[in-house]
């Protein structure tokens, strides 16, 4: 099973900042089958970005993926109010197909 | 637009079957693989397994033993059945569509149940 590692825990900015979250595969993740997800309170998660860096529909270009085998990083560009919330990176490569823990992002 | 609502039962006691069901709508099931994920109160996100519209299943290692998935072509649905339950199987249950093929990112999510395990 593949182990999914994300930094930090928690980030705390301010609006209009940039946020940089990582996520680290204790495997390679082959063709970067990677995902990131948003999730509000009480909500469904929502799919921000597949195969590491390719923006699913309506995701504003102010969310970007980057990274390949271990190493990946979801990048806000300058934070909005709707942006604070908790997010997720999961693989998809081999089954099972886990996610990270999350990191938390939070109004300074 | 393609829409995932998932139903059930709220309560389970120990030791039962927890049984749900998610509808799709505005889409056909066919020619997509459809998961389950749970998240307990507070905490990350569980991936249970995946059922393709032919009735193909893959389980994740650590619930195998005790799931079962299968879908209804008929009424656009698929379904999950957990057995033996306990309270650590208390949590959001949500179902959700895998983009495309088998390996691939979870593009539509339904709003989620809410399980308590509990007598």
């Amino acid at each position: 099973e593949i182990v999914l590692t994300q930094s930090p825990g928690t980030l705390s900015l301010s609006p209009g900042e940039r946020a940089t979250l990582s996520c680290r595969t204790s495997q390679s993740v082959s063709s970067s089958f990677l995902a990131w997800y948003q999730q509000k309170p009480g909500q469904a998660p929502r799919l921000l970005i597949f195969g590491a860096s390719s923006r699913a529909t309506g995701i504003p270009d102010r969310f970007s993926g980057s990274g390949s085998g271990t190493d990946f990083t979801l990048t806000i560009s300058r934070l909005e109010p709707e942006d604070f919330a908790v997010y997720y990176c999961q693989h998809y490569g081999t089954s099972p197909f886990t996610f990270g823990p999350g990191t938390k992002v939070d109004i300074k | 637009q393609v829409q995932l609502q998932e139903s059930g039962p709220g309560l389970v006691k120990p030791s039962e079957t927890l049984s749900l069901t998610c509808t799709v709508s505005g889409g056909s099931i066919s020619s997509y693989y459809w998961s389950w994920i749970r998240q307990p109160a507070g905490k990350g996100l569980e991936w249970i397994g995946r059922i393709f519209a032919t009735g193909s299943t893959n389980y994740s290692p650590s619930l195998q033993s005790r799931v079962t998935m299968s879908v209804d072509t008929s009424k656009n649905q698929f379904s999950l059945k957990l057995n033996s339950v306990t309270a650590a199987d208390t949590a959001v249950y949500f179902c959700a569509r895998v983009r495309l093929g088998g390996f691939d990112a979870f593009d539509i999510w339904g709003q989620g149940t809410m399980v308590t395990v509990s007598s």
